[in-house]
Formats: structure tokens, C-alpha cells, sequence
């Protein structure tokens, strides 16, 4: 069946980076984009970017133009979330979620990794 | 606006019928998804597009649009619809994706 497993939780210090993997299994996995979403505690999701899993676009949110970036590797069927700079406010829970879309119109995230919890605390 | 506007909690008797709306400028040029969140749990998708269930889903799970909204509705909510649900879609400007802020379900 289609999965995608996230890498295991992380505590940061401010000013670090992270790196969140995503491995998808299940699909042909250079047929669909793949998103990021978070959730700080107690929040709603928050969408963070998108990429061509088998490879060339890539979206990232405004917000974190800059910080963010999404990488995709064929070989282990795997994309990857690194976020620099980190600080307080980017303690979340991070997940990957397929993409689907049909006719320009609609977009659908379907599943969604397990998430993966991200402190950030000196 | 690439805003999505949701209420932030709703409340259903067991067995009642509850609909949780979605506002959005960006509804009237592209559907809806929508996301069942449980404590602790990711996400789940529940219903997207003019009228599409993924298989798994109870069919007391429906969806509609018009205008600049988009609706989930749960007909004979049970006590395992309680959780937070989220809208999606692509945003005005057809670049980017936005999420509702969510609203919490409460089955009494």
C-alpha cells in the first residue's frame, strides 16, 4: 500500500538547520509532486512548499523563501525538507502529504507521512 | 486575498447533521479538499473536488461549492467525527496552496 515514513523527531538549537527525510513506497514516485506542511503546537497546518518528486519545479511559500529547502533523490525514493536558521517559532510538527491535482482545478494531499516533531530550544 | 476562512469550532448533537464552511476568493476558480485531523494523528483527506470520497470514507461525508465557499457536511455525525477539519486549495494567484485556520467538530 502507498506510505510515506518521516524521519525521527529532532531538537535543534536556535540558529541550526534540519533536515527532514520522506520515503514513499507504495507508487510510482516520480509521478507525483510532493508537499510540506506544519503544525506549530496547538496550530493549524501551515503549507510550507511543494516539489516535482522525479524532478525540476519547485514552490516554496513566501514565508520561508530563503530557509527552506526541498530535495528529491530517485534512487531511494526520498524527499528531503531542510530548514535553516532555525528559531523558537519553527518548533512544529512537520509533514510530507502526496499530491494529486485533476484538470487545473483541483488539488488533493493524499497520505500524509506520520510527521515529524521538531524542537527548537536552547 | 489568498486567505481561507474558517469557524473555529462548531458543535453537532450525535446523529445530527453539521455542515463546516469554507470562505475563500480562491473558491470560485478552484475546488476545496478536505482534512480530517484527530489529537495526536496526521492529517486525513476526507473529501475534495465537486464530489469526491476516497474509498474508506463513511458516505455520511459530503461536499459542495458555490461561490466563493465550499462545504463539508456530515450527515448523522457520530462520536468519531469529532476532530479538527482543514480546507485547501490553491491559492488566487494559482502559485502557491493555503490551509483554512480549521474548525474543531464536537459531536455532544
Amino acid at each position: 500500500q502507498v506510505q510515506l515514513v518521516q524521519s525521527g523527531a529532532e531538537v535543534k538549537k536556535p540558529g541550526a538547520s534540519v533536515k527532514v527525510s520522506c520515503k514513499a513506497s507504495g507508487y510510482t514516485f516520480t509521478s507525483h509532486y510532493m508537499h510540506w506542511v506544519r503544525q506549530a503546537p496547538g496550530q493549524g497546518l501551515e503549507w510550507m512548499g511543494v516539489i516535482n518528486a522525479g524532478g525540476g519545479s519547485i514552490i516554496y511559500a513566501q514565508k520561508f523563501q530563503g530557509r527552506v529547502t526541498l530535495t528529491s533523490d530517485t534512487s531511494t525514493s526520498t524527499v528531503y525538507m531542510d530548514l535553516s536558521s532555525l528559531r523558537s517559532e519553527d518548533t512544529a510538527v512537520y509533514y510530507c502529504a502526496r499530491d494529486f491535482s485533476w484538470n487545473e482545478k483541483c488539488w488533493w494531499f493524499d497520505p500524509w507521512g506520520q510527521g515529524t516533531l521538531v524542537t527548537v530550544s536552547s | 486575498s489568498s486567505e481561507l476562512t474558517q469557524d473555529p469550532a462548531v458543535s453537532v448533537a450525535l446523529g445530527q447533521t453539521v455542515r463546516i464552511t469554507c470562505q475563500g476568493d480562491s473558491l470560485r476558480s478552484f475546488y476545496a479538499s478536505w482534512y480530517q485531523q484527530k489529537p495526536g494523528q496526521a492529517p486525513v483527506l476526507v473529501f475534495y473536488g465537486e464530489n469526491n470520497r476516497p474509498s474508506g470514507i463513511p458516505d455520511r461525508f459530503s461536499g459542495s461549492s458555490s461561490g466563493n465557499t465550499a462545504s463539508l457536511t456530515v450527515t448523522g455525525a457520530q462520536a468519531e467525527d469529532e476532530a479538527d477539519y482543514y480546507c485547501n486549495s490553491r491559492d488566487i494567484s494559482a502559485y502557491h496552496w493555503v490551509f483554512g485556520g480549521g474548525t474543531k467538530l464536537t459531536v455532544l
